[in-house]
């Protein structure tokens, strides 16, 4: 089958690092995407991983390992406007993205 | 702003009803993408289309359809409403029609079906 598996909700605090992994199950795999989405808004996107490794851009670095079915997303310095879901998707069979239900995160001052 | 637009930005109905939802891709993309979100739920996949052909289709009910114009503007028709399909949908919009291609979205059209 196909599936992708995210933490439902993850907290941290303003200025710290927090990693929001995912994993996933699929067929016909050539790519994983990050999204960001605030509430009631449209997802917007972060990053598109093909190959193994980490993938750096600004405060937000994406990770992939094709061998395990894993990526992570990590924010760094991380600010109140960062409060958001995350989405991951990952392109299956069907020509079709596979989208996680998404990660809340809450930041705290 | 993703350059992807979509109206009206809200709709209230009644069960029952009919509507129809508009979107207008980024300018060069080819492939449009409807997505419906329900309250604190994921997205859900309905249906591309790309250059004027449907391309893949998710779990789109019977009661919704779609097409995509020459001007590559698409339209959702959402028919026979239920209290169950109030919810956010979205537009989104490529430049290819690959799996790969970013997809950009757009504000999104939130339905309430009283």
């Amino acid at each position: 089958g196909q599936n992708i598996d995210q933490p439902t909700e993850m907290t941290a605090t303003e200025g710290a690092i927090v990693q929001i992994n995912c994993t996933y199950q699929t067929s016909g795999f050539n790519g994983l995407f990050w999204y960001q989405q605030h509430a009631g808004e449209a997802p917007t996107f972060l990053s598109y991983n093909v190959l193994d490794g980490l993938e750096e851009k600004g405060r937000f670095s994406s990770f992939l390992s094709r061998s395990k079915g894993y990526s992570y997303l990590l924010l760094k310095e991380l600010q109140m406007k960062d409060s958001a879901s995350y989405l991951c998707a990952v392109t299956g069979s069907n020509y079709q993205l596979i989208w996680g239900a998404g990660t809340k995160l809450i930041i705290k001052p | 702003d993703s350059g992807v637009t979509q109206t009206p930005k809200h709709l209230i109905t009644a069960t029952g009803q009919r509507v129809t939802l508009r979107c207008s891709p980024r300018s060069g993309d080819l492939s449009v993408y409807w997505y419906q979100q329900s309250l604190d739920q994921g997205l859900q996949f309905l249906i591309q289309y790309y250059n004027g052909e449907e391309r893949a289709k998710g779990n789109i009910l019977e009661r919704f359809s779609a097409q995509q114009f020459p001007d590559l503007h698409s339209e959702l028709n959402l028919s026979s409403l239920e209290l169950g399909d109030s919810a956010l949908y979205f537009c989104a919009s490529s430049v290819g029609q690959g799996v790969t291609d970013t997809q950009y979205f757009g504000p999104g059209t939130r339905l309430t079906v009283l």
